[in-house]
């Protein structure tokens, strides 16, 4: 069962347009949400993160929105440039687990030039 | 920035073969360690937890006597997957997480192996 379920699987933006990805879970547990960013060959890498208590986190171009009662967080890649070309992943963890990670699906997201 | 240092980055070696991959972390003390296999356009599948000192914690439907992993040190981890065959070729990624406590203290990941068994 996917604890975490992302969507969209593929998006393509224009240079300088706006990148959202959606993600939404069900276990009221989690309590950290992480975003990273892979490109091929290589490992994810930490963007940006959030806890329930905040609604909004903000760093350069990538925001994170998150609704607590909807259970629903999403990452907004202002401005995309060709640079952000890669494999996005949502995930959340939980206290009662080491910070175990559970993965979104990713979305592959291709910003034309 | 932490950093994880996974390697190798490529192997490629016959059917039987043992293969070991370390996993380092080169600026902190993980306390925890994950290990993940990733097939081509899907996420990471977890497949094992591993505390230092400890026996690891495999998710279930991963062998443990195939995939023997341990994390012997703060800063290292290894696994070595035993008589390898095609079917284990995969992509397998290692990720350190720092410091006693809370969960919320960042993964950090190594840049994988890619594994292909010929």
């Amino acid at each position: 069962q996917q604890q975490v379920k992302q969507s969209p699987q593929s998006l393509i933006v224009q240079k300088g347009g706006i990148s959202i990805i959606n993600c939404a879970y069900e276990n009221t547990a989690f309590d950290y949400f992480p975003w990273y960013q892979q490109f091929p060959g290589k490992g994810p890498a930490l963007l940006i993160a959030i806890r329930p208590d905040v609604s909004e986190k903000k760093e350069g171009r990538f925001t994170i929105s998150f609704n607590k009662s909807a259970k629903q967080f999403s990452l907004h890649i202002m401005d995309s440039q060709p640079g952000d070309s890669a494999t996005y992943f949502c995930a959340a963890s939980r206290g009662s687990t080491l910070g175990r990670l559970y993965f979104g699906r990713g979305t592959q997201l291709t910003v034309w030039p | 920035g932490a950093v994880v240092s996974q390697h190798p980055s490529r192997v490629i070696c016959k059917s039987g073969t043992s293969v070991k991959i370390e996993c380092r972390s080169l600026d902190f003390q993980a306390t925890t360690m994950f290990w993940y296999r990733q097939f081509p356009k899907q996420s990471l599948m977890l497949m094992a937890t591993s505390n230092e000192g400890s026996k690891a914690t495999y998710e279930q439907g991963v062998e443990k006597d195939k995939f023997l992993i341990n994390h012997a040190s703060l800063t290292l981890s290894t696994l070595t997957v035993t008589s390898a065959h095609p079917e284990d070729s995969s992509f397998y990624i290692c990720s350190a997480k720092g410091d006693r406590g809370t969960h919320r203290q960042p993964q950090h990941f190594g840049d994988g192996t890619r594994l292909s068994i010929l």
